[in-house]
């Protein structure tokens, strides 16, 4: 199956400080790109929807100023946690959509806000 | 009502067992059926992907889709310890490039040796 990278797997950050998550489609171009938190026990909650070269699309509720999300190139995406606080810790997965369907998941990342 | 309902579980199965894993739905615009397996703290994997109804396999696993009735399935034979994780089901109305998936809320399923 695509190959989707998630870096990185684990950071712990202090309150107030930003931390960027790049998620990247290895061997294949994803024209969309989406972003998830998943809280413990829980399914997927889709944050947003980013298209190459365009403004991502937020999910109600999802505040767009505190996460920025950038999809510069066909293989890239990134998704920064501005002004982090401790009820953003959370396991934040993206994944990447090609031309023939389906949609692959990068290995998501545990972010912790002390 | 949610769009998707997935008994949570969890489901226990002895090793060697067939495990019959179900999702029903309600929005008959969806076309397109995943199933994911995710291990703890670990990124869904992609399992199977059928389009419209039908019947797919792969190695031990079966995915069944019934449109007419809302209900995707999927059958793991010869079940392994391996394969304890949770499953999620997903769906969308568009290919993945278009389509925005709304998941289950995940099977999980543990298999004793």
């Amino acid at each position: 199956g695509a190959v989707v990278s998630q870096h990185p797997s684990r950071v712990i950050c202090k309150s107030g400080t930003s931390v960027k998550i790049e998620c990247r489609s290895l061997d294949f171009q994803a024209t969309t790109m989406f972003w998830y938190r998943q809280f413990p026990k829980q399914s997927l909650m889709l944050m947003a929807t980013s298209n190459e070269g365009s403004k991502a699309t937020y999910e109600q509720g999802v505040e767009k100023d505190k996460f920025l999300i950038n999809h510069a190139s066909l293989t890239l995406s990134t998704l920064t946690v501005t002004s982090a606080h401790p009820e953003d810790s959370s396991f934040y997965i993206c994944s990447a959509a090609g031309h023939n369907g389906g949609a692959f998941f990068g290995q998501g990342t545990r972010l912790t806000v002390v | 009502q949610k769009e998707v309902e997935q008994d949570p579980g969890p489901l226990s199965v002895p090793e060697g067992a067939i495990v019959s894993l179900n999702c029903t739905y309600s929005n008959s615009a969806f076309q397109y059926f995943m199933w994911y397996r995710q291990y703890s703290r670990k990124g869904p994997e992609l399992l199977m992907y059928t389009y419209s109804s039908g019947n797919k396999e792969d190695g031990r696993f079966t995915a069944q889709v019934d449109k007419s009735s809302k209900y995707i399935s999927l059958f793991i034979r010869d079940s392994q310890p391996s394969d304890s994780a949770t499953y999620l089901c997903a769906m969308s109305s568009g290919p993945g490039n278009t389509g925005k998936l709304i998941f289950g809320q995940g099977t999980t399923l543990q298999v004793k040796p």
